[in-house]
């Protein structure tokens, strides 16, 4: 079936460093591509997408690219604070079928240390 | 403006009982969704329907049933709760298929 992965699993950087997670797709199909945001005991929140036909979108701190060719995309967060302390989920939309619209990959908990 | 409301929050069961969580959205929304969060697993969908009147099986749909009550309104049943089904589950909504997805907090659930 489609996949996503997603790495690293956790990742830990001090304040002011940049934060990168990638994730990889398996539906060439895929076209749509968001980034959730999960504070501790609040459900996901989208933070920014990007569609297949741009190669990078930014929004403030946060970018985000797409390689189409080898099916991988990544979120990066400039200049970290604390409060970008949660778990980021990265997810791919496939074609129809039994899995709805959206295929999430498994997580990245970030932590910022000031 | 409330968003996706999910009751009950919190939720303990013992195995064979039923029970429904119950799920409200006040955007209008055409499509709901029901997922649930595992450790290590990410968000999985259960069922999904994308407009009022329909239902589809997401990836996990074994030991669920779910009903869109009307628009506004999409529940999950456990008819017969099993261990294997402690998990934190979230109701979503969209516009429509393919949109931005909205989240409700949660409902976590032991299955003793």
């Amino acid at each position: 079936g489609e996949n996503v992965e997603q790495h690293p699993s956790t990742l830990s950087v001090q304040e002011g460093d940049s934060a990168v997670i990638k994730c990889t797709y398996s539906d060439s199909a895929s076209n749509y591509f968001p980034w959730y945001k999960q504070e501790l005991g609040k459900g996901p929140q989208l933070i920014i997408d990007i569609r297949s036909n741009v190669g990078e979108k930014k929004d403030q701190r946060i970018a985000v690219t797409l390689n189409k060719t080898a099916k991988h995309f990544s979120l990066h967060i400039t200049e970290t604070q604390p409060e970008d302390s949660a778990v980021y989920f990265c997810a791919a939309s496939i074609r129809g079928g039994s899995q709805g619209n959206l295929i999430f990959g498994k997580g990245t908990k970030l932590s910022v240390k000031p | 403006n409330a968003g996706v409301t999910q009751t009950p929050k919190f939720q303990v069961l013992k195995t064979g009982q039923s029970m429904t969580l119950q799920c409200a959205q006040d955007m209008n929304h055409n499509s709901m969704y029901w997922y649930r969060q595992d450790p290590g697993m990410g968000l999985r969908l259960i069922y999904y329907s994308a407009s009022e009147g329909t239902t589809d099986k997401g990836e996990v749909p074994n030991g669920y049933n779910v009903s869109r009550l009307n628009k506004r309104e999409f529940s999950l049943r456990l008819e017969s709760a099993a261990p294997s089904q402690t998990s934190v589950y979230f109701c979503a909504s969209s516009s429509h298929r393919g949109g931005e997805l909205f989240f409700g907090e949660g409902s976590r659930l032991t299955v003793l």
